[in-house]
């Protein structure tokens, strides 16, 4: 079965160093992989989307690597702040015939807590 | 404002109750998805809908049921069927039926059960 894996412990880094959450996942073929922010009691926020051919991305100062051989994406955040904390979500296109059309899988998340 | 609403924000049932959860979105999506969020986990696919008058089951159907009648609506009633229907409901959309489209969710409907 597809698996979407994310670190279950909390992250507890110190204000200014670099937050790096990993995602791993087993039988996709994905062409790409997103990244999502939650804020407790609301809805994921998109982030950042990586393609395959696409080994690194960055958007200020969030960086996406993509390593389809070790089916493993990172995700990092530097010059971390207290705002940055959340819950990270990585997610996945679902195996689906075309007829069925597309929709995302999501890890569990990894809550990311950075102190002053 | 464009975006993705979802109504009520807090809805309780009662044992046997059938309750519907509103999910509204003007940003002229093609496709539409329902998540179940429970505390510590993922989100889990319930149904999502590519065009109207179709739709298609996730991983945890059982004891929902949808519509599509308008291309801005998506609505989801939980059944009595739904044994554990305590949970974080998220309503999302996405542009168009290709991939590498990114979704956007509303606020959310929690479910609480009396």
């Amino acid at each position: 079965s597809q698996k979407i894996e994310q670190n279950s412990e909390a992250l507890n880094i110190q204000e200014g160093k670099t937050a790096t959450l990993t995602c791993n996942y087993t039988n996709y073929s994905p062409a790409y992989l997103q990244w999502y922010r939650q804020d407790p009691g609301r809805g994921p926020v998109f982030l950042l989307l990586i393609r395959e051919n696409e080994k690194e991305k960055r958007k200020e100062r969030l960086k996406v690597t993509f390593d389809t051989t070790l089916k493993q994406s990172l995700f990092h955040i530097t010059a971390s702040q207290p705002a940055d904390s959340a819950t990270y979500l990585c997610a996945l296109e679902i195996d689906s015939n075309s007829n069925s059309g597309y929709a995302l899988n999501f890890g569990k998340g990894t809550s990311l807590l950075v102190t002053p | 404002d464009g975006g993705i609403t979802q109504s009520p924000k807090y809805l309780f049932r009662k044992e046997g109750q059938n309750v519907t959860l509103s999910c509204e979105q003007n940003l002229n999506h093609d496709a539409m998805y329902w998540y179940r969020q429970d505390p510590g986990q993922g989100l889990r696919l319930i149904y999502y809908s590519q065009i109207v008058n179709d739709f298609q089951k996730g991983d945890i159907a059982e004891g929902y049921s949808v519509s599509r009648e308008k291309k801005e609506s998506f609505p989801l009633t939980v059944t009595s069927a739904q044994k554990n229907p305590t949970a974080f409901y998220l309503c999302a959309s996405r542009r168009g039926l290709a991939g590498a489209e990114t979704q956007y969710f509303g606020p959310g409907t929690r479910l609480l059960v009396l």
